[in-house]
């Protein structure tokens, strides 16, 4: 079983559709959780952490659920600048140790 | 400022040379990790250098593969003997290195595109 699991997509969504991608982890000792956006040959950039009381940033929403070992990320009102690859991370330490990263949730915003 | 630079961008060798992959990192930033990331896969942690500690290696898939850093800074990934399965896109990112329960952004470069022929 891979360490993080996500769906793979592709997910096409219309322009201010409502998106949710979700992911799991297997160790139950990961400390630290966040969404990284990749683009098309471009290196990862953090998106947002997330925290066990889930956090808002704009348009994107994430929640942890650390008794199911599931991370979710909610955009709301997608936008043509969001098509990109939605990588889950986890970590066991603080962001201060190795990343371990899902395959990625490929998302196309259609206009 | 300067982000996380990486050099060369692409690099193609022919299988059984050896290649050298250099990382500059965040001035100031004290943790320096290597990822790769091959067609169709996750990116794959390789390695992790915090300080002076000596570097966390276990993600490292053979003895193919080696890195340093030197005056806890620049750092260079050596594959020897490369073989097709090595081709890939490597990526070094770089981190202030806190500890203590803060969270710890990680910066990634570019990213260096081997191909192994």
């Amino acid at each position: 079983r891979k360490e993080v699991e996500q769906d793979p997509g592709p997910f096409n969504v219309p322009e201010g559709a409502t998106v949710a991608f979700n992911c799991t982890y297997s160790n139950s000792a990961s400390q630290s959780f966040f969404w990284y956006r990749q683009d098309c040959r471009k290196e990862p950039k953090l998106l947002m952490s997330v925290y066990s009381s889930g956090n808002e940033d704009g348009r994107f929403t994430a929640q942890l659920n650390r008794a199911s070992q599931y991370i979710s990320l909610l955009i709301r009102d997608s936008k043509l600048s969001d098509s990109a690859t939605y990588l889950c991370v986890v970590t066991l330490n603080f962001g201060n140790e190795k990343l371990t990263f899902g395959t990625g949730t490929r998302l196309t915003i259609i206009p | 400022g300067a982000g996380v630079s990486q050099s060369p961008s692409n690099k193609v060798t022919e299988k059984g040379k050896d290649v050298e992959l250099r990382c500059d990192p965040i001035s100031g930033h004290t943790a320096l990790y290597w990822y790769r990331q091959s067609l169709g896969q996750g990116l794959e942690f390789l390695i992790y250098f915090q300080g002076n500690s000596a570097p966390d290696k276990s993600g490292l898939p053979s003895d193919r593969f080696s890195a340093e850093r030197t005056g806890g800074s620049v750092s260079t990934l050596t594959i020897q003997r490369t073989q097709q399965e090595d081709s890939a896109v490597y990526l070094c990112a770089s981190s202030k290195g806190t500890s203590g329960g803060s969270t710890d952004t990680q910066y990634f470069g570019p990213g260096t595109r081997l191909t192994v022929l």
